[in-house]
């Protein structure tokens, strides 16, 4: 069954800074993966989306790699906004589409 | 609609009684996810609707959880027999087809006292 993890479980950064979080995976045999931002009593908002076939996918300060052989992800936040403080995770789906797989999230906090 | 539906937004019952959590997704989405989200836990893979094909409902916990989904659109999700367990945010997501970008619903909190 795939595993997904999420490294740190929680982070805290000053304004303006830029950062990485992390996402590995344990079975490579995805057909995507995607990255969501979950706000406090929310529910989740689809950030990226990388086809396996994909290295990386951008949008605006957000960027996401994809090693499907390693079986990581990361997702780059550059200069980062008290805005951007909320719960990421990172979800990979199986081979036959049918499910997601989600990571336990990394609970970001932006201090300005 | 605009985005995911799902109603109610809260839901209070007393443990053993049935309840029925509604889901509207986009219109045209053909492909319904529902999860589950438990406290300080990731998320757990319910049931999934593919158009008019046989939904994997291997995720579901127990027989006591049911999904339908008709005329491809609005999905119910029925847990009878409620236990304490079951309390969780249930959350409903829509693709247009498969595993593509998924909208998701601002869920439904279950508490089961």
């Amino acid at each position: 069954k795939q595993e997904v993890t999420q490294i740190p479980a929680a982070l805290s950064v000053p304004e303006g800074e830029n950062l990485v979080l992390n996402c590995s995976f344990t079975d490579s045999a995805i057909y995507n993966l995607q990255w969501f931002r979950q706000d406090p009593g929310k529910g989740l908002t689809s950030l990226l989306l990388i086809q396996s076939s994909q290295r990386e996918q951008t949008s605006g300060r957000l960027n996401a790699s994809l090693d499907k052989s390693s079986g990581r992800s990361t997702l780059y936040i550059a200069a980062s906004q008290p805005g951007d403080s909320a719960t990421y995770l990172c979800a990979v789906s199986t081979a036959t589409g049918n499910q997601f797989y989600f990571g336990t999230g990394t609970s970001l906090t932006v201090i300005p | 609609g605009a985005g995911v539906s799902q109603s109610p937004s809260n839901k209070v019952t007393e443990k053993g009684k049935d309840v029925e959590l509604r889901c509207d997704p986009i219109s045209g989405h053909t492909a319904l996810y529902w999860y589950r989200q438990s406290l300080g836990q990731g998320l757990e893979f319910l049931i999934y609707f593919q158009g008019n094909s046989a939904p994997d409902k291997s995720g579901l916990p127990s027989d006591r959880f049911s999904a339908e989904r008709t005329g491809g659109s609005v999905s119910t999700l029925t847990i009878q027999r409620t236990q304490q367990e079951d309390s969780a945010v249930y959350l409903c997501a829509s693709s247009p087809i498969g595993p593509q970008k998924l909208f998701f619903g601002s869920g439904t909190q279950l508490s089961v006292l």
